[in-house]
């Protein structure tokens, strides 16, 4: 079946430094990819998202990119924010052809120090 | 619009107990889906629904567990006798109709979080 593995946690960076999450799956065909954020005290949001391989999804500075090759899809950030500090979970899911459920990963904290 | 809401937020239950959690999915929105997140964990596929119809329920842990969406809108999972095990947070999310036969991005709601004691 369907697998996410994420890097494990937690992670404690600086602002303004460089951030990788790395995230590996196991899937038959074609996923799509997500990565979803959990802030404090809220639900889960999706952050970004890639369909096919090499594309590379992006949102407020943060970029991953679908690696059918190596079937990886790392988070990656180049200068992190305090606001930045939440739960980041790397997801896939069958779209087409399949009902849409998303398998998820285990998570993985990220706290940023000013 | 609004968002995806769930109720009640937090729910306590002594072991044996039935539970009813509700979810009020994105108007419009054909697709529902309930997940289960473990404490420290990514959340896991419970079941799915499309209108009323529910398509999968390969996720569901025991015959305790039970869903519904009679009208294609709202949808509620029961859970009879709770055991211990069944402590976590419930998460719903929905999504409307993509294109070329792709499903949509999926909302999610803030989730309730159940602890049976």
């Amino acid at each position: 079946g369907n697998s996410v593995t994420q890097m494990e946690g937690p992670v404690t960076l600086s602002e303004e430094a460089f951030l990788t999450i790395n995230c590996t799956y196991t899937a038959t065909g074609y996923p799509s990819l997500f990565w979803y954020v959990q802030y404090p005290g809220e639900g889960l949001q999706l952050l970004l998202k890639a369909t096919k391989a090499d594309d590379k999804g992006s949102n407020k500075g943060f970029e991953a990119t679908y690696r059918k090759e190596t079937t990886s899809f790392h988070l990656e950030k180049g200068s992190v924010q305090v606001s930045d500090s939440a739960v980041y979970f790397c997801a896939l899911s069958q779209e087409k052809g399949g009902d849409g459920k998303l398998t998820f990963g285990q998570g993985t904290i990220l706290t940023v120090h000013p | 619009g609004a968002g995806v809401s769930q109720s009640p937020r937090y729910k306590v239950a002594k072991r044996g107990q039935d539970v009813a959690l509700r979810c009020d999915p994105i108007s419009g929105h054909v697709s529902l889906f309930w997940y289960q997140q473990a404490l420290g964990q990514g959340p896991e596929f419970l079941t799915y629904f499309q209108n009323e119809a529910q398509l999968d329920k390969s996720g569901l842990p025991s015959d305790r567990f039970f869903a519904e969406r009679p009208e294609g809108s709202v949808s509620t999972l029961k859970i009879q006798r709770t055991q211990q095990e069944d402590s976590a947070v419930y998460l719903c999310a929905s999504s409307g109709l993509g294109t070329s036969g792709r499903m949509d991005t999926q909302y999610f709601g803030p989730g309730t979080r159940l602890t049976v004691l």
